[in-house]
């Protein structure tokens, strides 16, 4: 079964410094994402990406964040200077159609980030 | 937008009875409603979704039942075994693009 596959699996950094976090999606998705669930609490929702454009971002996706889909496989989250609450485990995940179409989400094995 | 209530947060019951997870949705135009179920260190992993246009699913001891009226759906699990023990998340599509996640459920199975 395709999966969408992360990388770095952990990725430790000190605060202010900028971390790039890579995610290939399954290669016929179309939407990509990006969720972050900090630790022992729920899966939140931060971006959406369709057509090489956001197509929806929460209030956590703010200036500090950025994504990014430089080439036909890789779609990256950017955190230009980390702060300490952005440690968490981050989701990339990928569908078919929009979910409100009812399609499956496929996420990746997610990448573990801590602020120190 | 779209809140979505998750009860309760943790539940234990005994192996072989059964488990209910309960979820309210605010947004009436919802129309996905996927549950997860995440283990430890890991990544969640869909075990079924419902759209609204069904009322109830089943997946041999999972079954998911939705009332679009009173804008609940709930997660039941049969005949739990240790293996089903995990936090499990609802969750509710408001739009193309998002899915609004419930708090989680931490589900223990004692033997």
């Amino acid at each position: 079964e395709p999966e969408v596959t992360q990388t770095p699996s952990h990725q430790v950094t000190q605060m202010g410094q900028e971390v790039i976090l890579r995610c290939v999606p399954i290669s016929n998705h179309l939407y990509f994402y990006w969720y972050r669930q900090i630790l022992g609490q729920k899966v939140e929702f931060l971006v959406s990406f369709y057509n090489n454009e956001i197509s929806e971002k929460s209030e956590i996706f703010d200036d500090q964040f950025s994504v990014e889909r430089p080439d036909g496989s890789n779609f990256t989250l950017k955190i230009r200077s980390t702060k300490l609450e952005d440690s968490a485990m981050y989701f990339c995940a990928s569908s078919g159609h929009g979910t409100a179409g009812g399609e499956k989400l496929f996420f990746g094995s997610g990448t573990q980030l801590s602020v120190l | 937008g779209e809140n979505v209530e998750q009860h309760p947060s943790t539940l234990s019951v005994q192996e072989g009875d059964s488990a209910v997870i309960k979820c309210t949705y605010s947004d009436s135009a919802s129309n996905y409603f996927p549950w997860y179920k995440q283990e430890l260190g890991k990544r969640p992993q869909l075990i079924i979704d419902i759209r609204s246009n069904v009322g109830e699913k089943k997946d041999q001891r999972i079954a998911v039942t939705l009332n679009k009226t009173a804008k609940h759906f709930s997660l039941h699990i049969t005949e739990t075994q240790p293996e089903d023990s995990a936090v499990y998340f609802c969750a509710a599509s408001d739009s193309n693009y998002q899915l609004i996640w419930g708090a989680g459920t931490k589900l223990i199975i004692k033997p």
